[in-house]
C-alpha cells in the first residue's frame, strides 16, 4: 500500500464549470502522475510532477491544469468541463522497487467524473 | 506518444488451461516494461518489472518474459482459476520516467 488517497470519489458537474481532484500521498514519493481511463484507450496520462513546482504535460494534456505545491498533494483542474472529460481518473506515484531496480507505480482508488 | 499493443483484446479460458497474452512496444528508448493486474472497480496492481533483454519474473502461477531487441513481452498464467480473471495491462517505460500503456487483455476464466 502506498498510501494514495483520491478525492472525490465521484463526482457529478455541469458543462462549463471548474472542477478539481486531488491525489493526496503519505509516503514522501516524488514522481506523481494523473491519468484518465477510457473504454478502448487504456490509460493514459494526462499530466506528471517530478517535484514541488515541477510538472509536464501527458499525451491528453489540454485542457487540464496541475499543480503541486506540497509533495504530498498533486491536484488535477479541469478549468471549464466539457462532457469529453468524463472519465474515471486515477492517481499513481512511482517508487523504486526493493533491492535495486527500476520505479513501479502504485495508484490511487479512481475519481469517477461525470459531465453532463 | 509510444504506440504499445496488447494481444488479445479478450479471452475465455477453462479454470485449468495455462494462456499467454502479448505487449508490443517500440524498442527505441526503452527503459523498463511493466505488467499490471486490474480487477473490475479496483485500481491496477504493479505485478512485474523487467528491464534487461531476456528477463523472466515469476510470481506464483504467473510469468513473464522480456525480448527489448524485437519489443514483445509475454505474460503466461499456468492452470488459470477464476480468481485470475482481470484484465492485464503493459506499460512501456521510456527515457523521462513518462509510463505507455496499452489498452489490456481482459481475462475470464469459466469454472
Amino acid at each position: 500500500d502506498a498510501g494514495i488517497t483520491q478525492s472525490p470519489r465521484h463526482k457529478v458537474t455541469e458543462t462549463g464549470t471548474p472542477v478539481t481532484l486531488r491525489c493526496h500521498q503519505t509516503e514522501n514519493h516524488r514522481y506523481m502522475y494523473w491519468y484518465r481511463q477510457d473504454p478502448g484507450h487504456g490509460l493514459r496520462l494526462i499530466h506528471y510532477s517530478y517535484g514541488v513546482k515541477d510538472t509536464d504535460k501527458g499525451e491528453v494534456s489540454d485542457g487540464y491544469s496541475v499543480s503541486r505545491s506540497k509533495t504530498e498533494d498533486f491536484l488535477l483542474t479541469l478549468e471549464s468541463a466539457t462532457s469529453s472529460q468524463t472519465s474515471v481518473y486515477f492517481c499513481a506515484i512511482s517508487e523504486r522497487t526493493s533491492g535495486g531496480g527500476t520505479d513501479t507505480q502504485y495508484f490511487g482508488p479512481g475519481t469517477r467524473l461525470t459531465v453532463l | 506518444i509510444l504506440n504499445v499493443e496488447q494481444s488479445p483484446q479478450s479471452l475465455h479460458v477453462q479454470e485449468g488451461d495455462s494462456t499467454n497474452f502479448t505487449c508490443s512496444f517500440p524498442s527505441s528508448n526503452f527503459y523498463a516494461l511493466h505488467w499490471y493486474r486490474w480487477e473490475t472497480a479496483k485500481s491496477p496492481e504493479a505485478l512485474f518489472v523487467m528491464t534487461l533483454n531476456g528477463d523472466e519474473k515469476k510470481k506464483g502461477r504467473i510469468s513473464a518474459t522480456l525480448n527489448t531487441k524485437e519489443g514483445y513481452s509475454y505474460l503466461y498464467i499456468k492452470g488459470s482459476q477464476p480468481e485470475d480473471s482481470a484484465t492485464y495491462l503493459c506499460a512501456s517505460r521510456v527515457t523521462g520516467n513518462q509510463f505507455y500503456f496499452g489498452t489490456g487483455t481482459s481475462l475470464t476464466v469459466i469454472p
